[in-house]
């Protein structure tokens, strides 16, 4: 079983929609999490990170986290074609900095 | 402005020959990391370090090595590049005393022949 999982699409929706992605964990004592988004042919950037049970906004996107059941999910609203990416998911693990990756979630926004 | 550098942005050698893919990161953080982004296996962990003299393995460091001589710099080596190792591969780095946000470079594009 993979540490971080996520539905690698693609995930079409129209302009103007919600875009709602997943991600679960394995590890109970992860600590942070954090949204990327990835361009093809470019790095990851960050697009937010949530530390805590609930959900965290900033500007069109929503970060929401669920320690109990381990998953956290990101809304992107007013989607535009220029969200069109692939988006990954970052657990840090409860001991060290590292990241685990999940394998990206593809994002096609349709005009 | 600070940032992270990678060079060269590609790469083509042939199999069996030592490459050094290079790493330069001008925010001062502790923390450095490399990965290679496969099709189908996502980011992938290679080597880490958390400050001069630390270097430690990821979960694919078979065939790859670090050192850790400044905070700048986390050169990778491949010691023998085989066509398994053909990928893009990127740097990272953060703050240790931060939020754990990883900032990526901008990749290094390697084929093996």
């Amino acid at each position: 079983q993979k540490e971080v999982e996520q539905n690698s699409g693609p995930l079409s929706v129209p302009e103007g929609a919600i875009a709602s992605l997943n991600c679960t964990y394995s590890d109970r004592g992860s600590q942070s999490f954090f949204w990327y988004r990835q361009y093809s042919g470019k790095s990851p950037e960050l697009i937010m990170f949530i530390y805590s049970n609930g959900d965290k906004e900033d500007g069109r996107f929503t970060a929401q986290l669920n320690k109990a059941s381990q998953y956290v999910s990101l809304l992107i609203r007013d989607s535009q074609p220029s969200d069109s990416a692939t988006y990954l998911c970052a657990v840090n693990a409860a001991a060290g900095n590292k990241l685990t990756f999940g394998g990206g979630t593809r994002v096609l926004v349709k005009p | 402005d600070a940032e992270i550098t990678q060079s060269p942005r590609h790469k083509i050698t042939e199999t069996g020959r030592q490459v050094t893919l290079a790493c330069h990161q001008t925010w001062n953080h502790n923390n450095m990391f490399w990965y290679r982004q496969d099709l189908g296996h996502g980011l992938r962990l290679i080597h880490y370090s958390y400050g001069v003299q630390d270097t430690n393995k990821g979960e694919v460091s078979d065939g790859y090595s670090v050192s850790r001589s400044n905070t700048e710099d986390l050169p990778l080596t491949l010691e023998s590049a085989a066509s398994s190792q053909t990928s893009v591969y990127f740097c990272a780095s953060s703050d240790a005393s931060g939020t754990d946000t990883q900032y990526f470079g901008p990749g290094t594009r390697l084929t093996v022949l």
